[in-house]
């Protein structure tokens, strides 16, 4: 079946430091790729995707890209702020149709808290 | 509307109750999911509803859980006689089924605690 693997956090860094958050997956074919951000108390928003291999994903200065060869989604910002505290998930979207295709499957999130 | 809406925002009850969780998707959005997020865990997918399509119910944990779609709009989540473990963070989405690529809209969720 399809997976999403990301690392574990807590995440805790400085502010204006680099931020990788690793995802790994798991899946048949070309599924679409995304991340999630989950500010407190609030529900997940989209933060970026790509839909094919090579795509990069950005937004708010967030990147990722999509590796087929090594089937991997990292996120990277080059300058963390503290309002990017939150708790990020990769998830997927697989490319075949039919039974639970249309389900995203998510990893368990990364928690990442940045102080000033 | 312009989002997702999730109501309560929050919930307390005792076990062997019955509760009930509400979600207004986007208008026009023909897809919405229901998902459960428990403490430490990721997202536990629960059930799809697809325009008037039957519902892919496989996530439903047991058969106290139900859920209904009416008018293709408002969707209901029912918890009968809840139980403890049942005490997470209840996420509504919806989309727009045009294509694979779009991702989800999510509401705020429903906390429910089971005490």
């Amino acid at each position: 079946g399809n997976s999403v693997t990301q690392m574990e956090g807590p995440v805790t860094l400085s502010e204006e430091a680099f931020l990788t958050i690793n995802c790994t997956y798991t899946a048949t074919g070309y599924p679409s790729l995304f991340w999630y951000v989950q500010y407190p108390g609030e529900g997940l928003q989209l933060l970026l995707k790509a839909t094919k291999a090579d795509d990069k994903g950005s937004n708010k200065g967030f990147e990722a890209t999509y590796r087929k060869e090594t089937t991997s989604f990292h996120l990277e910002k080059g300058s963390v702020q503290v309002s990017d505290s939150a708790v990020y998930f990769c998830a997927l979207s697989p490319s075949y149709s039919g039974a639970g295709s249309y389900q995203l499957t998510f990893g368990k999130g990364t928690k990442l808290s940045v102080i000033p | 509307g312009a989002g997702v809406s999730q109501s309560p925002s929050n919930k307390v009850t005792e076990k062997g109750k019955d509760v009930e969780l509400r979600c207004d998707p986007i208008s026009g959005h023909t897809a919405l999911y229901w998902y459960r997020q428990s403490l430490g865990q990721g997202l536990e997918f629960l059930i799809y509803f697809q325009g008037n399509s039957a519902p892919d119910k496989s996530g439903l944990p047991s058969d106290r859980f139900s859920a209904e779609r009416t008018g293709g709009s408002v969707s209901t989540l029912t918890i009968q006689r809840t139980q403890q473990e049942d005490s997470a963070v209840y996420l509504c989405a919806s989309r727009h089924d045009r294509g694979r690529g779009n991702g989800y809209t999510f509401g705020s969720g429903t906390r429910l605690t089971v005490v």
